[in-house]
């Protein structure tokens, strides 16, 4: 089952705008990264955020962590028609046994 | 060279037949998984080997089997291939160094089961 889940599903904005997607998951975790995956290829990621942080920057993205609410952000600044990707949040519950649950993700598509 | 490359990028089967998948990495990762991506579903992990001699069902293994032949090579098998397994199918390395983990994707299998 899908631990994190983004919102809104899909996405359209002009170049240049900013966008905005979220991810709200349900248990405790030890980070959320987010990934990209450009149409049919591997995941790519972007950037990572640990539980005890609450905003992390890289470049144009911006992620932002709230425990208390179970969600997070990722704001891309200036967008660019290379963004045109999907984006999935996948958290990390720690422990021994580790794997991340990805979510079901967000299609962003930036136009011209 | 791709760090992560999988085998083969496309192929279609039949009903019943068994096949294999590759991946093969160079990143000295000792963590490998196998995941499939369906539309509107996101990745499900199938299998994970954390190291050569360790091999984990994930979410989705039924009707799957997977292999850790070396630290670098981890193939999944589908020993019966149904049409619902038609999908793309990624693997995934990460490494155990440090407090956080990020995994490194392939480019993809797309299988299509007739």
């Amino acid at each position: 089952s899908q631990q994190g889940e983004e919102d809104p599903q899909a996405l359209s904005i002009q170049e240049g705008e900013n966008a905005t997607m979220n991810c709200s998951y349900k248990t405790s975790i030890n980070n959320l990264q987010w990934y990209r995956q450009n149409s049919g290829r591997g995941l790519v990621h972007l950037i990572l955020i640990r539980s005890n942080e609450r905003e992390k920057h890289s470049g144009r993205l911006r992620v932002t962590l709230d425990t208390s609410k179970k969600s997070s952000s990722l704001l891309i600044t200036a967008s660019r028609a290379a963004d045109t990707a999907s984006y999935f949040c996948a958290t990390d519950a720690g422990g021994s046994n580790y794997k991340l649950t990805f979510g079901k993700g967000t299609l962003l598509t930036v136009n011209p | 060279d791709a760090d992560v490359t999988q085998t083969p990028r496309n192929r279609i089967t039949k009903t019943g037949k068994r096949i294999m998948l590759e991946c093969s990495q160079t990143k000295g990762h000792d963590r490998m998984y196998w995941y499939r991506q369906d539309p509107g579903l996101g990745l499900r992990l199938i299998y994970y080997s954390f190291d050569v001699k360790d091999i984990n069902k994930g979410e989705i293994s039924d009707g799957y089997s997977v292999s850790r032949q070396a630290q670098a090579k981890f193939s999944l098998s589908l020993e019966s291939a149904i049409p619902n397994q038609t999908a793309l199918y990624f693997c995934a390395t990460s490494d155990t160094t440090g407090y956080q983990e990020t995994q490194y994707f392939g480019p993809g299998t797309r299988l299509l089961v007739l």
